[in-house]
């Protein structure tokens, strides 16, 4: 497999339910990121490591806990959401975690929070 | 202000015409603009980016112009193909990447 691929594309879950979010990229890249896609809003983010190591959380609500356990992988723990939580959310690699480093993006899993 | 203004929010456009979205910043400290596709079920995708200290970049039939003065960076899509039709996000950064609320093009054929 080449690229970032995420798993599961489509997930639906209560609001007592905790469930996990699956990142992998195969491209050699250091940093990786979780982003938030809602309609019609900018791309949020969330979360950015780099080098396993977290160094930024955009005002994340505690109910989203990343977990970083190497370079290539990357995690999303979702435990009690709210319904306003549903999205789309992208995980992402770059080289580096530096501004001018494209950003490769998987296709996302479509969270539904009944 | 962090913000990226886009717009339109959505565009249809004929065949072989052009395509324009543009966006607009306030903060002057961006010194990256880059340009985003997202095709339906896919993550978005590196298109083309600008620096500030040229006003013009083209690749193939896709153009970035820059106007630094008025604060604001344009897509162009030339001949406009029906395979065009995708969310086109432009963004700005200086060290995080802030992006435009998007533009939904359709290319009719």
């Amino acid at each position: 497999e080449t690229g970032v691929t995420q798993t599961p594309r489509h997930l639906v879950m209560g609001m007592t339910n905790k469930k996990s979010l699956k990142c992998e990229q195969h491209l050699g890249h250091n940093a990786m990121y979780w982003y938030k896609q809602s309609a019609k809003k900018p791309l949020e983010l969330m979360f950015v490591y780099n080098f396993k190591e977290q160094t930024e959380n955009n005002s994340v609500p505690s109910r989203f806990s990343p977990e970083c356990p190497n370079s290539s992988h990357l995690f999303l723990h979702l435990h009690t959401l709210q319904p306003e939580d549903s999205a789309l959310y992208l995980c992402a690699s770059s080289q580096a975690a530096s501004y001018n480093s494209p950003l490769h993006f998987g296709n996302g899993t479509r969270l539904t929070v009944t | 202000q962090q913000q990226v203004k886009q717009s339109p929010q959505s565009l249809i456009v004929q065949k072989g015409g052009i395509s324009i979205i543009n966006c607009a910043y306030e903060n002057t400290a961006f010194d990256y603009f880059p340009w985003y596709q997202q095709f339906p079920g896919k993550g978005p995708a590196l298109l083309i980016a600008i620096r500030p200290d040229v006003s013009e970049k083209k690749e193939g039939r896709f153009t970035i112009s820059f106007n630094k003065s008025a604060k604001q960076f344009s897509l162009h899509i030339m001949d406009s193909q029906p395979g065009d039709s995708a969310t086109y996000f432009c963004a700005a950064t200086t060290g995080k990447l802030i992006f435009g609320q998007g533009t939904t093009l359709q290319v009719k054929p």
